[in-house]
């Protein structure tokens, strides 16, 4: 079956350093791959998306990585702030079509995230 | 715009009360989800709308759950009878066509069943 891991335990790191966050994923073949924050008591929100066909994508502080041998994602966030601190979730989709033919779009499945800490 | 709107924000319930929750997506995505989260299952996806139409609902747990699209505007997912298994945070979300420029959720519905 299809399987998404993200380190469930809690990331701690000093302000200013880099944090890096794991994604694997399994059984799976994803067209690309999302990368989301949340915070408590809210929804996640988009980060950065990053195709099967590239290897590297930044945004700001925000870098992610996508192996498709190794089936993993890595994010990385930059010189970390405390407001950097939150639940950082992975979500592999594979792209497919409805019977119809017509591109029904793609469904996300999420990974069980991890919560990122940063310390002043 | 003002994003992907839920109601109610919060909702507590007795075990056998029938439960609406409502989303009303961004206009112009195509696409709606319905998820739910809990501290044990993380984030799982319930049911998936394209252009109004049930596209997979392999993800809602049993019959008790039912979802409806009317229009391009408005979503209600339903639980009756409910129990306190079905308590957790429901989010909607939607998405403009292959969802490629992310999903946009709203806040959750936090249910408890008590």
């Amino acid at each position: 079956s299809q399987k998404i891991e993200q380190n469930s335990e809690a990331l701690n790191i000093q302000e200013g350093k880099t944090a890096t966050l794991t994604c694997n994923y399994t059984n799976y073949s994803p067209a690309y791959l999302q990368w989301y924050r949340q915070d408590p008591g809210r929804g996640p929100v988009f980060l950065l998306l990053i195709r099967e066909n590239e290897k590297e994508k930044r945004k700001e502080r925000l870098k992610v990585t996508f192996d498709t041998t190794l089936k993993q994602s890595l994010f990385h966030i930059t010189a970390s702030q405390p407001a950097d601190s939150a639940t950082y979730l992975c979500a592999p989709s594979p792209s497919y079509n409805s019977p119809s033919g017509n591109n029904a779009g793609n469904m996300l499945t999420f990974g069980g995230g991890t919560r990122l800490m940063v310390k002043p | 715009d003002a994003g992907v709107i839920q109601s109610p924000r919060h909702e507590v319930t007795e075990m056998g009360q029938e439960v609406t929750l409502r989303c009303k997506p961004i206009s112009g995505h195509n696409s709606l989800f319905w998820y739910r989260q809990t501290m044990m299952r993380g984030l799982e996806l319930l049911i998936y709308f394209n252009n109004n139409v049930p596209i997979d609902d392999s993800g809602m747990p049993e019959d008790r759950f039912s979802a409806k699209m009317p229009n391009a505007s408005f979503s209600t997912l339903k639980i009756q009878p409910s129990e306190p298994r079905d308590s957790a945070v429901y989010f909607c979300a939607s998405s403009f066509g292959t969802g490629a420029g992310g999903y946009t959720f709203g806040s959750g519905t936090r249910l408890t069943v008590v």
